[in-house]
């Protein structure tokens, strides 16, 4: 079974730190990709990768930016937290060509 | 956007058939349906996806009408584990997933 990884659960930060939400996934995955998830508003795409050092903007990229130097890894990265950024990350990976996308179990991130 | 329009909840009892509706009145030729739900507290979980015919596989159906404007998913016997949240989309290209409100479903001993 594929299965990806993120790094916490829950994660509590202050206004203007640097946040680093890392993302693992075992499969070989080309594709990889970094959403947020809020009540209201759905799921939103803020980046995602092709195949390593590849990266492209989702929807709502403003205020992160990502990493992806090893395929099974993508780091989604907020350069300096803000309180409209707290929400629950969800990474996803799926193979290039195929459909189905393959999810982790998340990161709430509250930020103060 | 792309948009699908589901029903806010829906109810059903243990074992018994579940159809979940989606309507899709935009979507274009080469948009592909595709369902996933997800449990509470957890990521998405795909379900299933199809383009024109109905499709089928282990966790569900999906039945797609001969115009495409909307489709339905089937749990042929509902258990207490498929409450959750089912999301229907629209999906083209690279597979950009966007979730809307998607339907509650609360399943009944």
């Amino acid at each position: 079974d594929v299965k990806v990884t993120q790094s916490s659960r829950y994660l509590v930060k202050r206004t203007g730190e640097k946040v680093f939400l890392e993302c693992v996934q075992d499969m070989d995955h080309e594709n990889m990709f970094w959403y947020r998830q809020d009540p209201g508003l759905g799921l939103r795409l803020i980046y995602f990768s092709y195949d390593v050092k590849m990266k492209e903007k989702g929807d709502i990229p403003e205020g992160y930016s990502v990493s992806r130097e090893k395929k099974e890894r993508f780091s989604l990265i907020l350069e300096s937290a803000s309180t409209n950024q707290t929400s629950m990350y969800l990474c996803a990976s799926k193979r290039a060509g195929n459909y189905e996308q393959y999810f982790g179990p998340g990161t709430r991130l509250t930020v103060t | 956007d792309a948009k699908t329009t589901q029903p806010n909840s829906m109810e059903s009892n243990e074992e018994e058939p579940v159809h979940l509706p989606c309507n899709h009145s935009t979507i274009s030729g080469t948009d592909y349906i595709h369902w996933y739900r997800q449990l509470p507290s957890q990521g998405p979980e795909y379900v299933i996806h199809g383009l024109t015919s109905n499709v089928n596989n282990r966790m569900a159906s999906l039945a797609i009408a001969e115009d495409r404007k909307s489709s339905t998913l089937i749990l042929h016997r509902a258990t207490l584990r498929d409450a959750a949240v089912y999301y229907c989309i629209r999906v083209r290209g690279y597979g950009k997933l966007t979730f809307g409100q998607g339907t509650i479903l609360t399943v009944h001993p």
